[in-house]
């Protein structure tokens, strides 16, 4: 089956400095999503990579989907405390009428201030 | 977007005894879907719910175990059956939108004694 590994497990960041979690999948995705899990709260949805070498920005997070459309990215700019959280990469097989998402490990960030 | 609740929100139970858990959504969705997380651990899916049709379980779940219901556009239970400690977890439902973006719900807390 689909699996999607997500590295690193754990980041621990100084403020300001930056911060990637990479996810690869062992399959062709027809999309990836990424999430944010605040500790003790839900995950809640970032953004949706479609394009083969996408690239989308929100404010200082910059998220990539690669040119085989089996890899991402999710880059953090000058992390902030507000940025702790574990971030989740979840991927949707390519097939016709498939809508289950295969969800990596995620990456748990620290930021120390 | 969707905004989702659950109930209840926590519970602590006995073995051998059931959990009904219920999500609202205040949109009418095509596809809810129901997750497990253990705490620190990523998600995984235990059933889609189509309004109208069977749930459909991924490998590891059964009805019998995890018998759901989708009455309605904008409602669902997820009961956990005969529960055992090993069923302490988060159960989370979740929503596609049109845009195929994927929402969830807070959560219910089940530790089961």
């Amino acid at each position: 089956g689909q699996q999607v590994m997500q590295i690193p497990q754990y980041q621990h960041v100084q403020e300001g400095e930056d911060f990637t979690t990479y996810c690869n999948s062992s399959t062709t995705l027809s999309n990836i999503q990424w999430y944010k899990q605040r500790p003790g709260g839900h995950p809640v949805f970032l953004i949706q990579l479609v394009k083969s070498g996408e690239v989308k920005k929100q404010k200082r997070l910059t998220f990539q989907f690669g040119e085989a459309k089996k890899n991402s990215s999710l880059h953090i700019t000058a992390t902030q405390t507000t940025d702790v959280g574990t971030y989740f990469c979840a991927g949707k097989q390519s097939g016709a009428g498939s809508y289950q998402l295969t969800f990596g490990k995620g990456t748990k960030l620290s930021v120390i201030p | 977007s969707a905004v989702i609740s659950q109930k209840p929100s926590r519970d602590i139970c006995q073995r051998g005894t059931s959990l009904t858990i219920q999500c609202q959504v205040d949109s009418q969705v095509t596809m809810m879907f129901w997750y497990r997380q253990q705490p620190g651990q990523s998600l995984t899916l235990i059933a889609t719910a189509n309004q109208g049709s069977e749930a459909t379980y991924e490998s590891g779940f059964v009805i019998d175990k995890f018998p759901i219901s989708r009455p309605n556009l904008t409602f669902s239970t997820l009961t956990v059956s005969n529960m055992s400690p090993e069923d302490s977890s988060i159960y989370l439902c979740s929503v596609w939108t049109d845009l195929y973006e994927q929402y969830f719900g807070p959560g219910t807390r089940l530790t089961v004694t």
